[in-house]
């Protein structure tokens, strides 16, 4: 399999569930992207992992928590979500030289 | 913050017709990037600028870093039913390795 993957591409959920959303690269790159795409909003940047390194938006609640046990496998854990975090969730990677963001096919995600 | 402006929101076009659509910073940007997103799935990759006044095409797809670095345009010639989707401009500033995402352009072909 090529590219970015994530899984898995629908999740419904319960606002007292936690459940993880996964992410995997297969091209070799050193960073990667959580983002949060809303109706009728920018893309979100939430969380950047780059060599290792977590960049956090701090405006992202606590109720997200990212993981990132190696350059090619990327998770996004959720746990007492809000109706208001449902959205597509997009996943990205780059390689660290290159601007260049290659993305995966996202999660919908619908909390209830 | 940074912030890019992407015009038009929405375009509903007749196929056959070519396409323009444009982003706009307020600051210098480094790099420009244009995606394309269909219904469901990730933005994908179209064209990637690097340098100011470069213009580079792929297929009918055409767009150019703006001598300024403020701006950025892409060109659809002959438009197509599947070029139906939600183009996305993005952009690097001078400030870390963090890309800015234009609102996206929804764009709409009748056959």
């Amino acid at each position: 399999e090529t590219g970015v993957t994530q899984t898995p591409r629908h999740l419904v959920m319960g606002m007292t569930n936690k459940k993880s959303l996964k992410c995997e690269q297969h091209l070799g790159h050193n960073a990667m992207y959580w983002y949060k795409q809303s109706a009728k909003k920018p893309l979100e940047l939430m969380f950047v992992y780059s060599l290792e390194e977590r960049v956090e938006n701090n405006s992202v609640p606590s109720r997200f928590s990212p993981e990132c046990p190696n350059s090619s496998h990327l998770f996004l854990h959720l746990h007492t979500l809000q109706p208001e975090d449902s959205a597509l969730y997009l996943c990205a990677s780059r390689q660290g030289y290159t601007d260049t963001q290659y993305f995966g096919p996202g999660t919908r995600l619908t909390v209830l | 913050g940074q912030q890019l402006n992407q015009s038009p929101q929405s375009m509903f076009i007749q196929e056959g017709e070519d396409v323009s659509m444009n982003c706009t910073s307020s600051s210098i940007f480094n790099t420009w990037l244009w995606y394309k997103q269909d219904p469901g799935e990730g933005p994908v990759l179209l064209i990637a600028l690097y340098k100011a006044g470069e213009l580079t095409s792929n297929g009918r797809l055409t767009a150019q870093f703006g001598i300024t670095r403020k701006d950025s345009f892409l060109n659809i010639s002959a438009s197509i039913p599947s070029d139906v989707g939600i183009y996305f401009c993005a952009g690097r500033g001078n400030a870390g390795n963090m890309l800015t995402f234009g609102g996206g352009t929804r764009l709409m072909v009748k056959p």
